[in-house]
């Protein structure tokens, strides 16, 4: 167990509703960063929040946004679900400014079904 | 050119067997790798990190990096049924980021 926790851990939408996805990081962890893994692939680095703001982004679209809490938790929202956004999303934590660097730790994952 | 390429396998071992996964990643700027362990239906787990070249040893794992050929191992010494699952290599893009790059995974069968 890393300590990250994720809710919920399956979601069922339907295509053109919004999704709300909530990760708490691991104790000490001011980092949180978010990867969409599809079936048989490995994880895609979607964005990453550090001190509240947005600090790096991947090739996602403006309907994936996300938000970081002064506690450091974060959330995911995907507004407008298309069919390709079921998937396992992952939410990771590290600490930026640890010596051992970029060391990312996941939670369990939210099975994300679009039907 | 892929950022992070591995073989997706099978690989197929007989239990008390060396594992051999393999890894190649493009950017030569890269300073640090990682080797996660994911389980079916479940979350990847960190096992390995490495950032000189040469090997790191932890437990029954050996991660061994090259820079000059943009290569790295993972070695399971004393392949258990245990250790069956896709192991994931990652690589983190550079930059203040801390974007992690991985590969497809190779899945590993122990056979007991």
């Amino acid at each position: 167990e890393t300590g990250v926790t994720q809710s919920p851990t399956h979601l069922i939408k339907t295509r053109g509703q919004q999704v709300t996805l909530r990760c708490s990081s691991q104790s000490g962890h001011n980092t949180v960063s978010w990867y969409q893994q599809a079936l048989g692939q490995g994880p895609q680095f979607i964005f990453q929040y550090y001190r509240e703001e947005e600090n790096g982004r991947g090739n996602f679209p403006p309907r994936f946004s996300g938000l970081q809490f002064p506690n450091y938790s974060s959330e995911l929202n995907v507004n407008a679900l298309e069919l390709d956004d079921s998937a396992l999303y992952l939410c990771a934590s590290n600490r930026i400014g640890d010596r051992v660097y970029n060391e990312q730790f996941f939670g369990p994952g939210t099975r994300l079904t679009v039907l | 050119q892929k950022e992070v390429e591995q073989n997706s396998g099978p690989l197929s071992v007989p239990e008390g067997a060396i594992a051999s996964l393999n890894c190649t990643y493009s950017d030569r700027g890269s300073q640090s790798f990682f080797w996660y362990r994911q389980y079916s239906g479940k979350s990847p787990e960190l096992i390995m990190s490495i950032y000189s070249n040469g090997d790191k040893e932890d437990g029954r794992f050996t991660a061994q990096l090259n820079k000059a050929s943009q290569y790295v191992s993972l070695l399971i010494r004393d392949s258990q049924p245990s250790d069956s699952a896709t192991y994931l290599c990652a690589v983190p893009q550079g930059g203040a980021t801390n974007k992690l790059i991985f590969g497809t995974g190779t899945l590993l069968a122990v056979q007991p």
